[in-house]
């Protein structure tokens, strides 16, 4: 079965430049999500989009932005980086609308990561 | 907001002993629990969940969990670890739309 993509899985970045990570959830999934895991930290939620519309927000950045798109992939925009922007970023997708006819358990699905290094 | 709390941040037992690691839960509403596995460099693997049926969960690689509403808890146990076991086990809660609150996680090392 067809899972959540995320490119690139690593990246490496020099402060002050920008980044962009970029999450394919499940088809026929209508609500993306955006995690940040520090070394050894538990994944904190940054941001999430349902059908295509920004939904909740969490401790994201105001350096950080994220759209969804059409065709329901989402892109992570990351400028100005610090070194404390190191860590693994991780997108999950769920169905949360009426279309896929069950109800949500509010199980996420999650992607693989991105490795984000910043030198 | 509904929250967890993963009692111990490093949990160590040797092969073939039994595997316990504790969560507890904060929530005004029923909820939907997860148990996440978490292997080194990689992403995080639903090992079961909790969504109001049965209060007995069996997950995947022989791990179960029960749903104890009167100690709020959720504790994920197996009856005989293996090294295959070793990562890291994140409870979570779920937010609903605004997704999962996880706790700090619980590194499980596997003696030989």
């Amino acid at each position: 079965a067809a899972g959540v993509i995320q490119s690139p899985r690593h990246l490496i970045k020099e402060k002050r430049e920008t980044a962009t990570l970029k999450c394919y959830p499940i088809p026929r999934h209508d609500t993306v999500y955006w995690y940040q895991q520090g070394p050894g930290q538990d994944p904190q939620f940054l941001i999430s989009f349902y059908e295509k519309m920004q939904s909740d927000k969490g401790s994201i950045p105001d350096r950080f932005s994220a759209q969804q798109f059409s065709d329901y992939h989402s892109e992570l925009n990351m400028s100005s980086l610090e070194l404390g922007d190191s860590a693994l970023y991780f997108c999950a997708s769920s169905l949360w609308g009426l279309a896929g006819g069950d109800p949500n358990t509010g199980e996420l699905f999650f992607g693989e990561g991105s490795r984000l290094t910043v030198l | 907001a509904q929250s967890v709390t993963q009692l111990g941040s490093h949990v160590s037992v040797s092969e073939g002993a039994l595997v316990l690691l504790r969560c507890n839960y904060s929530s005004s509403v029923p909820p939907y629990l997860f148990w996440y596995v978490q292997y080194p460099n990689q992403g995080l693997q639903l090992l079961l969940k909790y969504t109001s049926a049965a209060t007995l969960v069996k997950g995947i690689n022989g791990f179960e969990a029960e749903f104890k509403k009167s100690e709020t808890s959720f504790h994920l146990t197996k009856p005989s670890a293996h090294m295959s076991d070793a990562a890291e086990y994140f409870c979570a809660v779920s937010e609903g739309a605004d997704g999962l609150t996880f706790g700090k996680g619980t590194h499980l090392i596997i003696q030989p």
